[in-house]
C-alpha cells in the first residue's frame, strides 16, 4: 500500500523559502503525477502544482513565480520550494498522488503545518 | 481557471436523513474529471467519488455522485454519525486543478 511521508520546516520568517519533501513508500513514482496542495487555517484546499516521474511540471498560475517542484527518482521522493513567503502562505501543506486516469488524488500525506511569522 | 461553487455552505441534517450537495462549475467539465473528497477536522482529505460517479475503494454505497457539464451532485442517502464532515468537489479537466470552498454537513 502506497504511503506518503512528508517533512520540512514548520516555522518560517517572511521572505524565507519554504522547503518540503514527500517520500513515497510501497510504490514507485512512475505511472503517476505527484501533487502539492495547501489549506490555510479554516479555509479550503488549494492546488499548488504537480510533477511526474519524468520531471514534467504543472504549476498553479497564482504561485508559479515562486514555486519549484522537483522529483528525485533515486530516493523515490518529490519536493516543494516556495520562495519569498509571507503570512498568506501560512497553511497546512499536503503532498498527494494523482492517478493518471482522471487525475484525482487518491493517496495523501498527513500534512505539514507551516507558519510564517516574524 | 474553472471556478467551482458549492452549495449550500452548510447543511444541517439529522442522522438518517438524506444529504444533497451541489457543485456548479463556471464552465463545462468532462464528467470523468470531477472528484469529491471528505475531510474531517484535523484530518487529511479522503477520496470519495471520482469520475463524477465512481465510488473509491471502501466507500459505502450510501454515497453517490452524479451530474454532467456544469452541475454535479453528491448524495448521501442516509446520514450516519461519521458522515458529518466537510465535503469538497474538485475538477481536473483543466489546469489549474481547482476545488470548491466546501459544504459542511452538520448535525441538526
Amino acid at each position: 500500500q502506497v504511503q506518503l511521508q512528508q517533512w520540512g520546516a514548520a516555522l518560517l520568517r517572511p521572505s524565507e523559502t519554504l522547503s518540503l519533501t514527500c517520500a513515497v513508500s510501497g510504490g514507485s513514482l512512475s505511472g503517476h503525477y505527484w501533487s502539492w496542495l495547501r489549506q490555510p487555517p479554516g479555509e479550503g484546499l488549494e492546488w499548488i502544482g504537480e510533477v511526474n516521474y519524468s520531471g514534467n511540471l504543472n504549476y498553479s498560475p497564482s504561485l508559479k513565480s515562486r514555486v519549484t517542484i522537483s522529483v528525485d527518482t533515486s530516493k523515490n521522493q518529490f519536493s516543494l520550494k516556495l520562495t519569498s513567503v509571507t503570512a498568506a502562505d501560512t497553511a497546512i501543506y499536503f503532498c498527494a498522488r494523482e492517478r493518471l486516469i482522471y487525475y484525482y488524488m487518491d493517496v495523501w500525506g498527513k500534512g505539514t503545518p507551516v507558519t510564517v511569522s516574524s | 481557471e474553472i471556478v467551482l461553487t458549492q452549495s449550500p455552505g452548510t447543511l444541517s441534517l439529522a442522522p438518517g436523513e438524506r444529504a444533497t450537495l451541489s457543485c456548479t462549475a463556471s464552465q463545462s467539465i468532462r464528467s470523468n474529471f470531477l472528484t469529491w473528497y471528505q475531510q474531517k477536522p484535523g484530518q487529511t482529505p479522503r477520496l470519495l467519488i471520482y469520475g463524477a460517479s465512481t465510488r473509491a475503494t471502501g466507500i459505502p454505497d450510501r454515497f453517490s455522485g452524479s451530474g454532467s457539464g456544469t452541475n454535479f451532485t453528491l448524495t448521501i442517502s442516509r446520514l450516519e454519525p461519521e458522515d458529518f464532515s466537510v465535503y469538497y468537489c474538485q475538477q481536473s479537466d483543466k489546469s489549474p486543478r481547482t476545488f470548491g470552498r466546501g459544504t459542511k454537513v452538520e448535525i441538526k
